[in-house]
């Protein structure tokens, strides 16, 4: 089966300006999450989507980020404006159901810099 | 709150050596555990999954158990080869606020020929 894809892998951006990252999730897979993993440190979940509502989207900061999952596909996360502490690689999970018998599939990643 | 610990947090050992990695977590009321593979600049690579009414799980030279009591799981690699050199999370699933996935920091493995 395909993987969760993730676009684009790599971004340079400076402070104060916004950037959005993509995911498409497997197929079938009905919950979708997105991390944040900053150098060294495990990833943090920012978002978690069944279908496309909102599951948990306590740790995000929504001052700044927003995500949406139109029509339980694909999904975007967005930052606007983003700041220097942003920087990290925002990861992309994907999970057949939001149950505990579910492991995760994870995309390859977007590593952000923000100058 | 659950907290996940992942110690070593950096670990060199020579090629054939074999390795068991430690994760521990303070809540033992977990529904799985999973441990992952994370290369450099990539995502991360699921290596194997824990019920929670499991004891453990195998897969090639890998062997993963669980202790819910004890709050612990150890990751054994056998026969370590430098193809294993990268960076091990175990990741906690439970019930904190609906059901949550806490990540460790990781352990950073290098294995040496």
């Amino acid at each position: 089966e395909a993987g969760v894809a993730q676009s684009p892998r790599y971004k340079i951006i400076e402070k104060r300006q916004s950037v959005a990252f993509w995911c498409n999730p497997i197929s079938g897979h009905a919950t979708l999450y997105w991390y944040q993993q900053i150098l060294g440190q495990g990833p943090k979940l920012l978002i978690q989507f069944q279908n496309n509502g909102v599951v948990d989207d306590s740790q995000l900061p929504k001052d700044r980020f927003s995500a949406e999952r139109l029509k339980g596909v694909d999904s975007t996360l967005k930052i606007q404006p983003a700041k220097l502490e942003d920087s990290a690689v925002y990861l992309c999970a994907s999970s057949l159901e939001a149950a505990a018998n579910y492991g995760y599939t994870f995309g390859s990643g977007t590593r952000l810099t923000v100058v | 709150k659950q907290e996940v610990t992942q110690i070593p947090a950096a670990l060199s050992v020579p090629e054939g050596e074999n390795l068991v990695l430690n994760c521990s977590f303070t809540d033992s009321a977990i529904y799985n555990l999973q441990w992952f593979r994370q290369d450099p600049g990539k995502g991360l690579t699921s290596l194997l999954l824990i019920q929670s009414s499991q004891r453990e799980q195998t897969s090639g030279r890998l062997n993963a158990s669980l202790d819910k009591s004890s709050g612990r799981s150890t990751l054994y690699i056998a026969a370590s080869q430098p193809g294993d050199s990268a960076t091990y999370l175990c990741a906690v699933g439970g019930n904190t606020g609906g059901f949550k996935t806490i990540f460790g920091a990781g352990t950073r493995l290098f294995v040496k020929a």
